[in-house]
């Protein structure tokens, strides 16, 4: 069965701070991996996504992929309080399916 | 261009009751899927579909059917609702690249009494 795996938090960082999040998954033959937002009572939306070892940026995020270690992380820089939400990690295997993890909820404390 | 929309946002079943939840993409997209997310949990899949007249199982099937005639709308069908399909119900599509993501619809939350 393919797992993937969050710490459910809740994870709270003061505004400004780095707030990190991380993401284990079972199949080796996992090829792309998402980052999704989900505000309470609102569908996922996409935030990142990362192909290739190694981290990608994209404005304050940025995600870190080792997949030696099986290993995905999500680091949101300069926190806001509009980054509190639930966080997704979700992986794609070598056919069409996704796989979820249970989600890590942030709060940003003003 | 809408994306992803479902129908209806909110439906309270009684016990044994049946319903289809909409589901319809104009992004031209082969794959779609159905999941449920029960309070506090992650997404689980109920069934997929890769194509027009394609369907089939995911992890949590059970109590629920699926069609897909054409590439844009992919309904759920609940027979003999039961207590334990309360759940919200998200509908999302993807392309056919390998490294696509899937787009989600804003959702339907039923509740089953």
């Amino acid at each position: 069965q393919k797992e993937v795996e969050q710490n459910s938090g809740p994870l709270s960082v003061p505004e400004g701070a780095i707030a990190s999040l991380n993401c284990t998954y079972s199949d080796r033959g996992s090829q792309s991996f998402f980052w999704y937002r989900q505000y309470s009572g609102k569908s996922p939306e996409l935030i990142m996504f990362i192909y290739s070892n190694g981290d990608k940026e994209d404005g304050r995020f940025t995600a870190q992929l080792n997949k030696a270690s099986q290993y995905v992380s999500l680091l949101i820089r300069d926190s806001q309080p509009s980054d509190s939400a639930t966080y997704l990690c979700a992986v794609k295997g070598t056919g069409n399916q996704f796989y979820f993890g249970t989600g890590t909820s942030l709060t940003v404390i003003p | 261009n809408a994306g992803v929309t479902q129908t209806p946002k909110f439906r309270i079943l009684k016990i044994g009751q049946s319903m289809t939840l909409q589901c319809t993409q104009d992004m031209n997209h082969n794959y779609m899927y159905w999941y449920r997310q029960d309070p506090g949990m992650g997404l689980k899949l109920i069934y997929y579909s890769v194509g027009a007249g394609i369907t089939d199982k995911g992890e949590v099937p059970n109590g629920y059917n699926v069609s897909r005639s054409t590439t844009e709308d992919f309904p759920l069908r609940l027979e003999l609702a039961a207590p334990s399909q309360t759940s919200v119900y998200f509908c999302a599509s993807q392309g056919a690249w390998w490294g696509d993501t899937q787009y989600f619809g804003p959702g339907t939350r039923l509740t089953v009494l």
